[in-house]
């Protein structure tokens, strides 16, 4: 089955420490996502990226991190210096845009983190 | 700044009614319009989207409404159904921009 695989499904975090929330998709889709979602707040997004090896900071990128060294894979890590980390954590993929305009995100089932 | 805003927060609708909620916007720019369904401890599963070249997109009991002058569209859930009752989310996005999303609505269908 294709889809977005998102693990762990809970995480703790200690004060002071990093972790890494991993993120796989097998839709050959170039475009990933991360979000963010707080209750009564929707999703905000954190980081992008379109293609391999590049990736951008979206509207709260600050106390985290990302990578994209493979197509299928976007890992975020949530920093230490994230001060309220705890939110339910969920990646998204899509097809790049084209003439037809943006395509459809496909969200994996998210990660719960929670601090210590 | 929300980008999108959406209404009502929560709805009880019975078993058999029509659903509403409605979302506004405000860059003209937009011209992609989708609606997520999420249940809990689950991700938002994509369940309609609509384009501003047309006004109205149906796909089952689930229909887009779009006014392009108003700058609103709203979600219709046609004889909603207990097993309807999950989290919606308005969004919308430009070539430029990427998803912006709404604050969701909390239905409940009352069987």
């Amino acid at each position: 089955d294709g889809g977005i695989t998102q693990s762990p499904k809970y995480l703790f975090r200690k004060e002071g420490q990093n972790v890494t929330l991993s993120c796989e998709q097998n839709l050959n889709h170039d475009a990933m996502y991360w979000y963010r979602q707080d209750p009564g707040q929707g999703l905000r997004l954190i980081y992008y990226s379109q293609i391999v090896n590049d990736f951008q900071k979206g509207d709260i990128a600050e106390g985290y991190s990302v990578s994209r060294e493979k197509k299928e894979s976007f890992p975020l890590t949530v920093t230490s210096a994230q001060k309220n980390p705890t939110a339910f954590y969920l990646c998204a993929s899509s097809s790049r845009t084209n003439e037809k305009g943006n395509q459809p995100q496909h969200f994996g089932d998210g990660t719960r983190l929670s601090i210590l | 700044q929300q980008q999108v805003k959406q209404s009502p927060q929560s709805l009880i609708v019975q078993k058999g009614g029509i659903s509403i909620i409605n979302c506004a916007y405000e860059n003209t720019a937009f011209d992609y319009f989708p609606w997520y369904q999420q249940f809990p401890g689950k991700g938002p599963a994509l369940l309609i989207a609509i384009r501003p070249d047309v006004s109205e997109k149906k796909e089952g009991r689930f229909t887009i409404s779009f006014n392009k002058s108003a700058k609103q569209f709203s979600l219709h859930i046609m004889d909603s159904q207990p097993g309807d009752s999950a989290t919606y989310f308005c969004a919308a996005s430009s070539r430029r921009d990427n998803l912006f999303f709404g604050t969701g609505t909390r239905l409940t269908v009352i069987p």
